[in-house]
């Protein structure tokens, strides 16, 4: 079975410096992989997706993720942090072999002033 | 842009009624499911549904749970008898394909007193 672990609970980073938020999968073989955003009492909206086509992947509001096979990572990155990225995080794989989507445990960012 | 709408957006309900969360689907995607966050949790599957029968459940979609497709349109998710460690965020989704990207509604936040 596919699992997805998010290295970090919790990021804060300044206003305006760079976003990282870990993800890493594991897997026989190359998944198709997405990055979700959670604002505070909203759902989830798809920020990125990944799907073999390309290995750096563009998403909405400025986010980027790179596909690496060799360390099994999907880390996703903003060159400048907004105050409006603050939320939550979730890598997410399909399951391999099963209907389901696999979460990672998520990274709540946090966007100081 | 289509999205999967949920309603209701709030629920209290008394410990041991019986509460129905209604989905609409995308309406050109055939795979959908229910998931739940329970407050300060990570996201947890709970049911798969295609070709109008369970594809897969996990282990808390024990019997109080059932899930509908009535009319071709609605996804509903019924808890039969509440319990208290039901209150959490219930999210619908669906997909085109299987291992596609998700599309997940708003979220029914679900408070059982």
């Amino acid at each position: 079975a596919q699992s997805v672990t998010q290295l970090d609970s919790h990021v804060s980073v300044s206003e305006g410096t760079p976003v990282l938020l870990r993800c890493n999968y594991s897997s026989s073989y190359s998944p198709s992989l997405f990055w979700y955003v959670q604002h505070p009492n909203k759902g989830l909206q798809l920020l990125l997706k990944y799907t073999s086509a390309a290995t750096l992947v563009k998403g909405i509001n400025g986010f980027e993720a790179e596909f690496k096979k060799s360390e099994t990572s999907f880390h996703l990155t903003k060159p400048s942090a907004h105050m409006s990225d603050a939320a939550e995080y979730f890598c997410v794989a399909p399951d391999s072999g099963t209907y389901k989507y696999i979460f990672g445990t998520g990274t709540r960012l946090k966007v100081l002033a | 842009e289509p999205e999967v709408t949920q309603t209701p957006s709030h629920q209290v309900t008394q410990m041991g009624q019986e509460v129905i969360l209604r989905c609409v689907p995308i309406s050109n995607h055939l795979y959908f499911y229910w998931y739940r966050q329970i407050l300060g949790q990570k996201v947890e599957f709970l049911v798969s549904f295609y070709n109008n029968e369970i594809s897969e459940k996990s282990e808390i979609f024990d019997d109080q749970f059932s899930v509908e497709r009535p009319d071709g349109s609605n996804f509903t998710l019924k808890i039969r008898s509440t319990k208290l460690e039901d209150s959490a965020m219930y999210f619908c989704a669906s997909t085109v394909q299987r291992g596609t990207e998700a599309f997940f509604g708003q979220g029914t936040r679900l408070t059982v007193v």
